[in-house]
């Protein structure tokens, strides 16, 4: 199965931080990445697809890029509603495995 | 509105059975595969189970095959997971997951989601 990694677990960042969140493929997964928003007792929401497609309705400070192995999500500047956990998702095969989570805490 | 509702939450004993429900609205449910996701306590999102648009098609993460079953009623627009054998280990929420794109099956981020429901295995 392929393994996802997410760095860092856990970031505080301030209000306007420009904040990056990185994921690593155990092997070449192309472009078959999401990134999902998570809040406290709620379900993910979809934030980007195909590795660098903003989902509709997603507001443009959140960007992603990368392909193979490689793979960062980018808040241009953060806002308050932005703290959340974040997580990546391999998919397009049948071992759909997400990284572990990134904390996004106010700093 | 799109929407996914799971429910069925509950306590059960180790060993025991729960049936979980996610009825959706909004779309043709008929045309997208489904999946479901659970989350333990403090822990992070793992996939548990897929069934496709027409239902002709699943899938079970190896830990739970022989003891989960899920399934699918187009005509009243409900995903179902049937859970048996509980252990203490599938304690978690539950999210029922619209797979993006219709007709896709494993092919496609998730981009609708339930608000989850709770399973808890204690004796």
């Amino acid at each position: 199965d392929i393994q996802m990694t997410q760095s860092p677990s856990t970031l505080s960042a301030s209000v306007g931080d420009r904040v990056t969140i990185t994921c690593r493929a155990s092997q070449s997964i192309s472009s078959w990445l999401a990134w999902y928003q998570q809040k406290p007792g709620k379900g993910p929401n979809l934030l980007i697809y195909k590795a660098s497609s903003l989902e509709s309705g997603v507001p443009s400070r959140f960007s992603g890029s990368g392909s193979g192995t490689e793979f960062t999500l980018t808040i241009s500047s953060l806002q308050p509603d932005d703290f959340a956990t974040y997580y990546c998702q391999h998919y397009n095969s049948y071992s759909l495995t997400f990284g572990g989570g990134t904390k996004v805490e106010i700093k | 509105e799109v929407q996914l509702v799971e429910s069925g939450e509950g306590l059960v004993q180790p060993g025991g059975s729960l049936r979980l429900s996610c009825a959706a609205s909004g779309f043709t449910f008929s045309s997208y595969s489904m999946h479901w996701v659970r989350q333990a306590p403090g822990k992070g999102l793992e996939h548990v189970s897929a069934i496709s648009y027409n239902g002709g098609s699943t899938y079970y993460v190896d830990s739970v095959k022989g003891r989960f079953t899920i399934s699918r009623d187009n005509s009243k627009n409900t995903l179902s997971l049937q859970m048996g054998s509980l252990r203490p280990e599938d304690m978690a929420v539950y999210y029922c997951a619209r797979e993006a794109g219709r007709g896709s099956y494993f092919g496609n981020a998730f981009d609708i989601w339930g608000q989850g429901t709770m399973v808890t295995v204690s004796s």
